[in-house]
């Protein structure tokens, strides 16, 4: 089955530009997800959403990151200005349902580098 | 807040050394554990995972971990590692967080394992 899709690749910005990441989540997954990942750390939870509505924002810095899921298929996360401290590899991910014990889908992830 | 610990960043080991990786984390409720790797240049990918029943559990490619509720623990154990092992690896709880009102997965850092042929 095709997984998880993400463009771009990579992508520099200077600071206080805007940036956006695109998602394709695996057909008839019902719950996809933003994480961000800094260099050495683990996966951060950025927002997820179920269909098209969002279940979970509680650590998405909201004066800066937004995110829609058009019509419960793909997603946009969008930063508006960059800081430095947004460098990070932003992964999308996909489950077939909600459940708490579900499998998780990555995709190859965006790495963003602010200068 | 949860909180997931691995206890090493780095581990080097030579082919055919048995494996141990320490996951501890902080959640005192039901949680569902996990276990993802990512091999160089690949995405993350499912390895094991703990949700009921049996606290031992296997994984893919002769992995395994333990569940001990007591320890809040979910340790990674491979009895004879191989070149292709090298990755980094990652444990992962899902629980409840009241703070979002939902159930979240929390990554720990992470350990890179390095397997010397």
């Amino acid at each position: 089955e095709a997984g998880v899709a993400q463009s771009p690749r990579y992508k520099i910005i200077e600071k206080r530009q805007s940036v956006a990441f695109w998602c394709n989540p695996i057909s008839g997954h019902a719950t996809l997800y933003w994480y961000q990942q800094i260099l050495g750390q683990g996966p951060k939870l950025l927002i997820q959403f179920q269909n098209n509505g969002v279940v979970d924002d509680s650590q998405l810095p909201k004066d800066r990151f937004s995110a829609e899921r058009l019509k419960g298929v793909d997603s946009t996360l969008k930063i508006q200005p960059a800081k430095l401290e947004d460098s990070a590899v932003y992964l999308c991910a996909s489950s077939f349902t909600f459940a708490t014990n579900e499998k998780l889908f990555f995709g190859s992830g965006t790495q963003l580098s602010v200068l | 807040a949860q909180s997931v610990s691995q206890h090493n960043h780095h581990v080097i080991l030579s082919e055919a050394a048995s494996l141990e990786l320490g996951c501890n984390y902080s959640y005192g409720g039901t949680v569902n554990l996990f276990w993802y790797v990512q091999y160089p240049g690949q995405h993350l990918q499912l390895l094991l995972k703990y949700f009921s029943g049996d606290p031992l559990v296997k994984g893919i490619k002769g992995f395994e971990a333990e569940f001990i509720k007591s320890k809040f623990s979910f340790n990674l154990r491979k009895p004879s590692v191989q070149w292709s092992d090298t990755a980094e690896y990652f444990c992962a709880v899902n629980a409840f967080y009241s703070g979002a009102g939902s159930y979240q997965l929390t990554f720990g850092k992470g350990t890179k394992l390095s397997v010397i042929p």
